[in-house]
């Protein structure tokens, strides 16, 4: 199975500061048609998981452009610049290239 | 606008099965991808499988043979059944629709596995 491997596990952040998230991938998950299925999710407390960014750097409609998606290969970053209170939960990356799809381990984001 | 809705037993015993429903509105189930994702206590998350607009299915191999998702187009619904169910199985069971993302999602429903 492809693992995820999400750094850092917690992140404490100021409103307004920039936060960043690495997902790093035992595999390449660039498919075979060129397509990188990777994307991002966060759950927002009592909330179910939403969608931000897929394809790897493709936001999400009504997502805010202050989340950005980058990266390729095996190594994947998610922005957030400008941290706003509706942005604290718990982040993950998620793959679909290869079976099974695996999330990564998760990534909680809250205030200093 | 697309809405699912998971609903199915909040308990369930040890070595019994687990099933779940998923009703969907706004979209037909005829395309695209349906899938069963749980989140565990704490922060993991597992995908389960899905069903395709087809009517094909992918399982997750860690589930084995006590998997089965099906559906039934007439009432736009999907169904997850788990069998053998043990303790480690307790999660929020979420179903969700795949296209470039999942990007519909039911609300959830915990499921605690317990005699």
């Amino acid at each position: 199975d492809v693992v995820l491997t999400q750094t850092p596990v917690s992140l404490s952040v100021t409103l307004g500061d920039q936060a960043s998230i690495s997902c790093r991938s035992s595999q390449s998950l660039e498919y075979s048609d060129g397509y990188t299925y990777l994307e991002w999710y966060l759950q927002k407390p009592g909330q179910s998981p939403q969608l931000l960014i897929y394809g790897v750097s493709n936001r999400f409609s009504g997502v805010p452009d202050r989340f950005i998606g980058s990266g390729s290969g095996t190594d994947f970053t998610l922005k957030i610049s400008r941290v706003e209170p509706e942005d604290l939960g718990v982040y993950y990356c998620f793959q679909a290239t290869h079976d099974p799809w695996t999330f990564g381990g998760g990534t909680k984001l809250e205030l200093k | 606008e697309v809405q699912l809705q998971e609903s199915g037993p909040g308990l369930v015993k040890p070595s019994q099965s687990l099933s779940l429903t998923c009703s969907v509105t706004g979209y037909s189930i005829t395309s695209n991808y349906w899938g069963w994702i749980r989140k565990f206590p704490g922060n993991k998350m597992e995908w389960m499988g899905y069903i395709s607009y087809s009517g094909s299915t992918s399982y997750n191999p860690s589930l084995k043979s006590r998997i089965s998702i099906t559906r039934d187009t007439s009432k736009n619904q999907f169904f997850l059944q788990l069998n053998s169910v043990t303790t480690e199985d307790t999660a929020t069971y979420y179903c969700a629709r795949y296209r470039t993302g999942f990007d519909y999602w039911g609300q959830g429903v915990m499921v605690t596995v317990s005699s």
